[in-house]
């Protein structure tokens, strides 16, 4: 069993919807949690991130940890084209430059006109 | 600026070439740098990762090696390619008030 999972998609959704994109994991010890985007071809630039369970929103992005269940999900209300990407959960036992992050496989989002 | 620098951005070799790939970082002095393998399907591999000048870990076995010269330069070689080898290689440094990563942006190889 992988210590992250992720559903690859693709998911293809037409703009305005809202999407929900969503990791399990298997080690409790994970305390750091963080969402990445990554177009095609460039490297992963970090979206989100968050260490407790609850939610935590910027603007159109919301990310939601459940800690008890080993879940966590990334929102995005009223997806437009330019979110069409790879998106990467991650996630660490420790915080700062002391952190190993362990990634998802991503879920790549389409975001259709 | 935590900028990182990756070169080239593509790369075409045969198996049983050499393999030299670069990674140059600015911003604050001895970070924690990593070597990451993104294949299709597979996510993120952690390849190597250093603590300073000299230190490297490794976390698989593989046919890659790293160094770290200078506290700003990851170097990622291989004497031989192998066809497994073939990927998107990805340097990135440790943030820590962000509890990230900052990535640089990548050199896929194709080993033919």
């Amino acid at each position: 069993q992988k210590e992250v999972e992720q559903d690859p998609g693709p998911l293809s959704v037409p703009e305005g919807a809202i999407v929900s994109l969503n990791c399990t994991y298997s080690n409790s010890a994970f305390q750091y949690f963080m969402w990445y985007r990554q177009y095609s071809r460039k490297g992963p630039e970090l979206l989100m991130y968050t260490y407790s369970s609850g939610n935590k929103e910027d603007g159109r992005f919301t990310a939601q940890v459940d800690k008890s269940s080993k879940y966590i999900s990334l929102f995005i209300r009223d997806s437009q084209p330019s979110d069409s990407a790879t998106y990467l959960c991650a996630m660490s036992e420790n915080p700062g430059t002391a952190s190993k992050l362990t990634f998802g496989t991503g879920t790549r989002l389409q975001v259709t006109l | 600026s935590q900028t990182i620098h990756q070169w080239p951005a593509t790369l075409v070799q045969p198996v049983g070439s050499p393999l030299s790939l670069e990674c140059t970082v600015e911003g604050t002095s001895n970070p924690n740098l990593y070597w990451y393998r993104q294949a299709a399907g597979r996510g993120l591999q952690l390849l190597f990762y250093s603590v300073g000048i000299g230190q490297i870990s490794s976390e698989v076995p593989q046919n890659l090696s790293a160094s770290r010269p200078q506290d700003r330069q990851f170097i990622l070689s291989s004497k031989k390619l192998l066809l497994s080898d073939s990927g998107f290689y990805l340097c990135a440094r440790a943030d820590g008030g962000a509890h990230g990563y900052t990535f640089g942006s990548g050199t896929r190889l194709t080993v033919v």
